[in-house]
Formats: C-alpha cells, structure tokens, sequence
C-alpha cells in the first residue's frame, strides 16, 4: 500500500529552527508537495521537490532524497504566525497526490 | 496557477438533506478532486472528476451519495446526498495541473443537525 508518514506535533521557540520530517512509500513518485494549512483554512502550497537535494524559498527549505524516500521541511526564524498544520504530499505514478497526516506546530514565545 | 472559488462557505443544514457544493476553477484543468477533512485530520479523497467521464471515487465512497458533476473543464459539483449527522466535515475541491502543485478552493464547512 502507499503511506506517508509525518510526526503529529511538533513544539519549538519563535525565532528558532525547526525540520519537520516525511517518509514515504508509493507507488511511483512523481514530486512531493509541503503545504501549510492554518486552522478552519485551505490547504496553500510551500515547496515542490522533485530532484533529490535541498530547494529553498526564503525562510522554508525543503529537502528530498528519493533514495530514502524521505524529505524534511526546515522552517527557519520561526514566527508565531508558522503555528499550522504541514502536510506532505506525494505524488504517484497516476498523478494523485497521496498525503500525510500532517504535522501540527506549535510556536511558543 | 490556478484560482479556484468554491461556494457555499459553510452550511448548517437538515439531516435528511442534500447540499450541493460548487467549484469554479479561473482557468481550464483537466483534474479535478474532491477532499473531506475532519477536524484536526489530513485530506481524505473522496473522488476524482475527469471532464467528460464519470467521476472515480475512493474505497468508501459512492456515487449514490456523492454524486460529482464535472460538465466543463472550469467547473465541478459535488453533492452530499440523504445527509447525516457523520457528513459534518469540510469538503475541499482542488485542481491539479498536470506539471504543478494542487490549488485548493477556500472549503465548505458543513455541519449536519
């Protein structure tokens, strides 16, 4: 079966850096997907990687290593405002996207 | 990238009911999905909508209670039919370009009494 796995809370310190991590097993891989989604909102696109190696995007970066079927999502300088649900996605061989659970952070002052 | 606008936003509504849910994608995708999402839980895929096939739906879901249109390559409905108590959720479409990330509509949150 295809399953993505992604912790399900996280807590760290506003101004610090936290790595949220995805493992995964699908059927073919077409891109994986990093989504933010704040509660009672939509889920909004992050990051796409489909190479393995480290794409950033200003305060996120977002790893990929296909080998290990695993990413990790780096949220650096972290603001109160980054309180959110992350989902992972995976996309398959049919072009679906599989996703993750989620990950709730949790930004303390 | 795509803007996707989806109506009603929220709904209160008769158990017994139906309530239909529309999505109107700014530009032309060929996929469309349909998501339900329980509080504090991921995306649970209910169907994929194809323009000019009938909808594929996830172990779980039918047809007779979900019944999806997609009458053009901008525009999808899903309905949730004979409703329940359990159907209280937020439902998500989404468009997935092909070569791109999925784009979501702003949800309906629907709530069933």
């Amino acid at each position: 079966g295809q399953n993505i796995d992604q912790p399900t809370e996280m807590t760290a310190t506003e101004g610090a850096i936290v790595q949220i991590n995805c493992t995964y097993q699908t059927s073919g891989f077409n891109g994986l997907f990093w989504y933010q989604q704040h509660a009672g909102e939509a889920p909004t696109f992050l990051s796409y990687n489909v190479l393995d190696g480290l794409e950033e995007k200003g305060r996120f970066s977002s790893f990929l290593s296909r080998s290990k079927g695993y990413s990790y999502l780096l949220l650096k300088e972290l603001q109160m405002k980054d309180s959110a649900s992350y989902l992972c996605a995976v996309r398959d061989s049919n072009y679906q996207l599989i996703w993750g659970a989620g990950t709730k952070l949790i930004i303390k002052p | 990238s795509a803007v996707i606008s989806q109506k009603p936003s929220r709904d209160i509504c008769q158990r017994g009911t139906s309530l239909t849910i529309q999505c109107q994608v700014d530009s032309q995708v060929t996929m469309m999905f349909w998501y339900r999402q329980q509080p504090g839980q991921s995306l649970t895929l209910i169907a994929t909508a194809n323009q000019g096939s009938e909808a594929t739906y996830e172990s779980g879901f039918v047809i007779d209670k979900f019944p999806i249109s997609r009458p053009n390559l901008t525009f999808s409905t899903l309905t949730v039919s004979n409703m329940s108590p359990e159907d209280s959720s937020i439902y998500l479409c989404s468009a997935q370009p092909r070569d791109t990330e999925a784009f979501f509509g702003q949800g309906t949150r629907l709530t069933v009494v």
